[in-house]
């Protein structure tokens, strides 16, 4: 099956300055990348996401980008700021509803 | 919110106990889904329903059976658990099986003890 590996595991951010997170996964079939941010107490929440036709994705301050020739793809975030701090995960499909998930960034801006 | 509601949202339990969780969606969707959530690990598919037929048992132990009496409804019924079975227990629901985008509700943590 499909395996996905997220990195780093956690990263910390000066308010303002942009945050990275970066995955990869195995199988060149999937063709859908989306990424759920989850706050304290919540679970996860789509905030952006990406399909195979398309190499980047721009929604306000988070953009994700993808290479299917490497197979990874990646989550920024620009101009953090202290609610963006949360468990981001990455994610990848090859059909229509089984995603298979990377193990999350705990990703902390400072103030 | 999600539109996603779950109860318990705590439930701490003994391994000879039986409970259950409860699921409720507010979205009119017809696909609903049972994750677990496990610390430092990434979320485990357990259980598809679509239109209340299970669709995906993702080699699930039959301690944890689950239930699904109507599309807005799910249950997970937990018997004769085990402690490493202590985690965070995610509903979600999507429009169709072939939707995408998934609508998580906030888990319920569960203890083994």
């Amino acid at each position: 099956g499909e395996n996905v590996e997220q990195h780093p595991s956690t990263l910390s951010v000066q308010e303002g300055d942009s945050a990275v997170i970066k995955c990869t996964y195995s199988d060149s079939a999937s063709n859908y990348f989306p990424w759920y941010k989850q706050e304290l107490g919540k679970g996860p929440q789509l905030i952006i996401d990406i399909r195979s036709n398309v190499g980047e994705k721009k929604d306000q301050r988070i953009a994700v980008t993808l290479n299917k020739t490497a197979k990874h793809f990646s989550l920024h975030i620009t101009e953090t700021q202290p609610e963006d701090s949360a468990v981001y995960f990455c994610a990848a499909s090859m059909n229509d509803y089984k995603l298979s998930f990377g193990a999350g960034t705990t990703v902390t801006v400072r103030a | 919110e999600t539109g996603v509601t779950q109860t318990p949202r705590h439930l701490v339990m003994g391994m000879t106990n039986k409970k259950s969780l409860k699921c409720e969606q507010h979205l009119g969707h017809n696909a609903m889904y049972w994750y677990k959530q496990s610390a430092k690990k990434p979320l485990e598919l357990m259980f598809v329903y679509s239109l209340e037929e299970r669709v995906e048992n993702n080699s699930v132990p039959s301690r944890f059976s689950p239930e699904c009496p109507n599309s807005s409804h799910l249950f997970l019924h937990l018997h004769t658990l085990q402690p490493e079975d202590s985690a965070l227990y995610l509903c979600a629901s999507s429009q169709f099986l072939a939707s995408y985008e998934q609508y998580f509700g906030p888990g319920t943590r569960l203890t083994v003890t």
